[in-house]
């Protein structure tokens, strides 16, 4: 069985400073997926990032980075130079080989000036 | 840019009622997908689709539960009879392959669901 685990279950991070956001994971599937995704209070799920069990190197997408460990199963979201409007709530999700989505339980960021 | 829509951004309803609740996925997106969000909670999954029949369902997903594709845009969720513990956000939403590279799924702004 597939299970991903965030053990953060709420950060504050200084305005400019960078934030390491940890997920770990355990599935058996050979191909899988993982995401990011931001929640803010609106409620919205904004995808932030994606990163394939098989690429080599790690994804970015602007200030976001994943840094991939697949002999450690884990994919912690790293947010650079923080905004104010980077405070929500950020899901971690793997795809399984069906295609659907299992996220963990979120951690709540809150940037503070 | 493409996105997923879904209506209405919020529905009231009474115990025991019947619900719809309406999505339009991207355009060529091939695969269709809900989840649910509790709130407080972390998002479950409760249905894929694709090709027009269900590929995938969850436990949650029993049968007060049915999705319907009734045209070439409209992908719906229906909940029978409704029970307060349904309250939620639900969430639709779309991806449109399966290799690696076009694998995101996007997902609507929501509906909050409150069953009273």
């Amino acid at each position: 069985a597939q299970k991903i685990t965030q053990t953060q279950p709420g950060m504050f991070v200084q305005e400019k400073e960078a934030v390491t956001l940890d997920c770990t994971y355990d599935t058996s599937d050979p191909s899988y997926g993982l995401f990011w995704y931001k929640q803010p209070s609106s409620g919205e799920m904004i995808f932030l990032i994606y990163q394939g069990s098989y690429d080599q190197q790690n994804a970015t997408e602007g200030r976001y980075s994943l840094n991939f460990q697949k002999a450690r199963k884990s994919a912690n979201l790293v947010i650079s130079a923080s905004q104010l409007g980077d405070s929500a709530m950020y899901f971690c999700a793997m795809r399984d080989s069906w295609g659907k989505l299992q996220f963990g339980a979120g951690t709540q960021v809150v940037v503070t000036p | 840019e493409p996105e997923v829509t879904q209506t209405p951004s919020h529905q009231v309803t009474q115990m025991g009622q019947e619900v719809i609740l309406h999505c339009v996925p991207i355009s060529n997106h091939l695969y269709f997908y809900w989840y649910r969000q509790i709130l407080g909670q972390k998002v479950e999954f409760l249905v894929s689709f694709y090709n027009n029949e269900i590929s995938e369902k969850s436990e949650i997903f029993d049968d007060q539960f049915s999705v319907e594709r009734p045209d070439g845009s409209n992908f719906t969720l229906k909940i029978r009879s409704t029970k307060l513990e349904d309250s939620a956000m639900y969430f639709c939403a779309s991806r449109r392959f399966a290799t690696s590279e076009q694998e995101t799924q996007y997902f609507g702004p929501g509906t909050r669901l409150l069953v009273l």
